[in-house]
C-alpha cells in the first residue's frame, strides 16, 4: 500500500495522559499536514511541514501540542495532558514537491482519539 | 480567501448524474476551486480542481461559470459508493502554507 498511513487508528486515553500519533506520508512527498476533525465538521488545519521544517502552525495548536518530522520522512503529533476537548479525529495528509498547485493533498485514514 | 456556500444535503438516484453546486461569489482571479469528498470513517479524498475552464477526470467533471462565482461538481453515473460529504474549497495558487480551509460540505446520499 503506497498511501498515507497513520498509527494507531484508535486511541482511548484518560484525561491528563500524553498521547503520540504517527503519520507515514507517501514516499517522495515533501509536504505534510496535520488536521483535526470533530463530528459533523470539516477538518481544521493544525500544522504544515515542508521536508523537516515546520513552516506553519495554527493557533489551534496550543502549547500542549507538538509536532515533529525528523529527517523529513514520518511525522509525529504529541498531545500532552490531554483534555476531553481534544477528542477528535486527527488526520494527516501529504502532497508532492513542485507539482500542481500544492492543494492536491492525499489523506490518511486518521487516528480517532477519545479522552475519557 | 473566498468563502464557499454549499447545500447541507442532497439525494440522487443510483445511476443518475449527481450535480453538486457551490457558490463562491467573492472568488478572486488567482483562486482555484477544489473539490474533495469524505466517505464515512475515512480521510478526505481529492477529486478535482479548476481555475476558469471546465475540467474532467476519471472521477468527475467540474463546471465553472463564466463569471467564476459558482461551480458544479458532476458525478456522471452515481453509485452507492459515492455516498459521502463533498467539500468545495477555494484557495490561491501556491499560497505560502497550503492549508485547506474546510466548510461543512454537502452530504450526498445515493439511493438505490
Amino acid at each position: 500500500d503506497t498511501g498515507v498511513s497513520q498509527d494507531p487508528r484508535h486511541k482511548i486515553t484518560k484525561r491528563g495522559q500524553n498521547v503520540t500519533f504517527r503519520c507515514d506520508p507517501i514516499s517522495e512527498h515533501n509536504r505534510l499536514y496535520w488536521y483535526r476533525q470533530t463530528l459533523g465538521q470539516g477538518p481544521e488545519f493544525l500544522t504544515y511541514f515542508q521536508n523537516e521544517a515546520q513552516l506553519e502552525k495554527s493557533r489551534l495548536l496550543s502549547d500542549r501540542f507538538s509536532a515533529e518530522r525528523p529527517k523529513g520522512s514520518f511525522s509525529t503529533l504529541e498531545i500532552q495532558r490531554t483534555e476531553q476537548g481534544d477528542s477528535a479525529m486527527y488526520l494527516c495528509a501529504s502532497s508532492p514537491r513542485g507539482t500542481g498547485t500544492g492543494y492536491e493533498q492525499y489523506f490518511g485514514p486518521g487516528t480517532r482519539l477519545t479522552v475519557t | 480567501d473566498a468563502k464557499t456556500t454549499q447545500p447541507p444535503s442532497m439525494d440522487c438516484a443510483e445511476g443518475r448524474a449527481a450535480n453538486l453546486p457551490c457558490n463562491h461569489s467573492t472568488i478572486s482571479g488567482n483562486e482555484y476551486v477544489y473539490w474533495y469528498r469524505q466517505i464515512h470513517s475515512q480521510g478526505p479524498q481529492y477529486i478535482i480542481h479548476g481555475l476558469k475552464n471546465n475540467e474532467t477526470n476519471e472521477m468527475a467533471s467540474l463546471i465553472i461559470t463564466e463569471d467564476r462565482k459558482s461551480s458544479t461538481l458532476i458525478l456522471p453515473h452515481a453509485t452507492l459508493r459515492d455516498t459521502a460529504v463533498y467539500y468545495c474549497i477555494v484557495r490561491k495558487d501556491m499560497d505560502s502554507n497550503y492549508q485547506l480551509i474546510w466548510g461543512a460540505g454537502t452530504k450526498l446520499i445515493i439511493k438505490p
